[in-house]
């Protein structure tokens, strides 16, 4: 089964950093873009950024570049997310998605269950 | 590239037809997606390529459009398709998601 699992949520202070993951299992890891999704809490999806495991090409969306780091690890199939230094507005819970087809990001087919993250001041 | 999706508010009653519109704010190609999220769980894929229904997405579900103007149509309302869906654009980065529109039961 194709499968993305993240790690479990997490409670920090502001200006700490975070790093959360995004294991795949299933699939060829380093074939498929994996991206990760904002949503804040009773708000809408939001595009961060998304990498290309084979060669770590990454694109970052201008509202979160420079704020967040995407990797991603071949040899441990995982994804990650990482701030080094927290706001509270960053609360909400993270999505990681993958695409659908090998190579290209036509859509995102799968989907981990989410990471929230709350971020206290 | 701007998505904006209307309307943000649906309701509506089991049987009905209903259709949702995603406008952009400029030309995009055929990479253009549709998502459905339940409160609490991960968006799911519903069609991409702007017309392609996913794996295992009732026939009631369709997209369509071109250049700057796609939609979703629920033909049918069944009480399981009471939830926001999203429309996303994947032509261009910084890929966007539109706003959302929430269908709730009349």
């Amino acid at each position: 089964e194709v499968q993305l699992v993240q790690s479990g949520a997490e409670a920090k202070k502001a200006g700490e950093s975070l790093k959360i993951s995004c294991q795949g299992s299933g699939y060829t890891f380093a074939s498929y873009w994996i991206g990760w999704v904002r949503q804040m809490p009773g708000k809408g999806l939001e595009w961060m950024g998304i990498i290309y495991p084979r060669d770590s090409d990454t694109k970052y969306s201008p509202s979160f570049e420079g704020h967040v780091t995407i990797s991603a690890d071949k040899s441990s199939n995982t994804a990650y997310l990482q701030w080094s230094s927290l706001k509270a507005s960053d609360s909400g819970i993270y999505y990681c998605a993958r695409a659908a087809v090998p190579g290209i990001v036509n859509s995102l087919n799968i989907w981990g269950q989410g990471t929230m993250v709350a971020v206290s001041s | 590239i701007q998505l904006t999706q209307s309307p943000s508010f649906l309701s509506a009653s089991v049987g009905d037809s209903i259709t949702i519109t995603c406008r952009a704010s400029q030309g995009i190609g055929s990479y253009f997606a549709w998502y459905q999220q339940k409160p609490g769980k991960a968006p799911d894929l519903l069609i991409y390529d702007v017309s392609t229904l996913q794996t295992g997405v009732p026939s009631r579900f369709s997209g369509s459009g071109s250049g700057t103007e796609f939609s979703l149509t629920i033909s049918g309302l069944q009480p399981e398709d009471f939830a926001t869906y999203y429309c996303q654009q994947l032509h261009l980065y910084p890929l966007t998601f539109g706003g959302g529109t929430k269908v709730e039961i009349k």
